[in-house]
């Protein structure tokens, strides 16, 4: 089975602060994806990334950064959190016939 | 117009309820098909692929109506741990893959 780990199920910030939000997989995807899931606005796409060290925006990538440094890993890197990036962050990675396997997600609250 | 809609609902149904959703999509682009299901502060997990010829699993079947540009999920005999929320994921390819994800049906199985 893919597994993919986010490394924090919660997390409380401040307003201000850098947040990091890391996810591994298994199982040697190429392409792994941040989305953020908000009621009532499903899940909109931050940032994705198809290879290491590529990198290309989504939908929402204001506000966040990226890092690909091995294929196994990709990082939300949120620069100065503010209050509207309080959210559920899922990231997935996508096999070669196209399904999506997503990690537990991060439940963010920026205060 | 968004890309890929669906009745948010709630669907509200008693056990052994036979219950259909629908999800349109506007993108003649969209190359691939698939219903996810998510349960309440989770991720999404795959459910199953769309194909042209329908697809069953269990008391699970999927359509496509590519003239229509609707797919659909038809749920037999509904058990109490059916009560989620269902995406309607759609695959484009415009170059690259893009996928486009529907805000969700939610269902709820009534005892």
């Amino acid at each position: 089975d893919v597994k993919v780990t986010q490394s924090s199920r919660y997390l409380v910030k401040r307003t201000g602060e850098k947040v990091f939000l890391e996810c591994v997989q298994d199982m040697d995807h190429e392409n792994m994806f941040w989305y953020r899931q908000d009621p009532g606005l499903g899940l909109r796409l931050i940032y994705f990334s198809y290879d290491v060290k590529m990198k290309e925006k989504g939908d929402i990538p204001e506000g966040y950064s990226v890092s690909r440094e091995k294929k196994e890993r990709f990082s939300l890197i949120l620069e100065s959190a503010s209050t509207n990036q309080t959210s559920m962050y899922l990231c997935a990675t996508r096999a070669s016939n196209e399904k999506l396997f997503f990690g537990s997600g991060t439940q963010l609250s920026v205060l | 117009r968004k890309e890929v809609e669906q009745d948010p609902g709630p669907f509200n149904v008693p056990e052994g309820a036979t219950v259909a959703f629908n999800c349109t999509y506007s993108n003649s682009a969209s190359q691939s098909f698939f219903w996810y299901r998510q349960d309440c502060r989770k991720e999404p997990k795959l459910l199953m692929s769309v194909y042209s010829s329908g697809n069953e699993d269990g008391r699970f079947t999927a359509q496509l109506n590519r003239a229509s540009q609707y797919i659909s999920l038809l749920i037999r005999d509904s058990k109490l741990s059916d009560s989620a929320t269902y995406l309607c994921v759609v695959i484009l390819n415009t170059g690259g893959f893009k996928t486009i994800f529907g805000a969700g049906t939610r269902l709820f199985v009534k005892a």
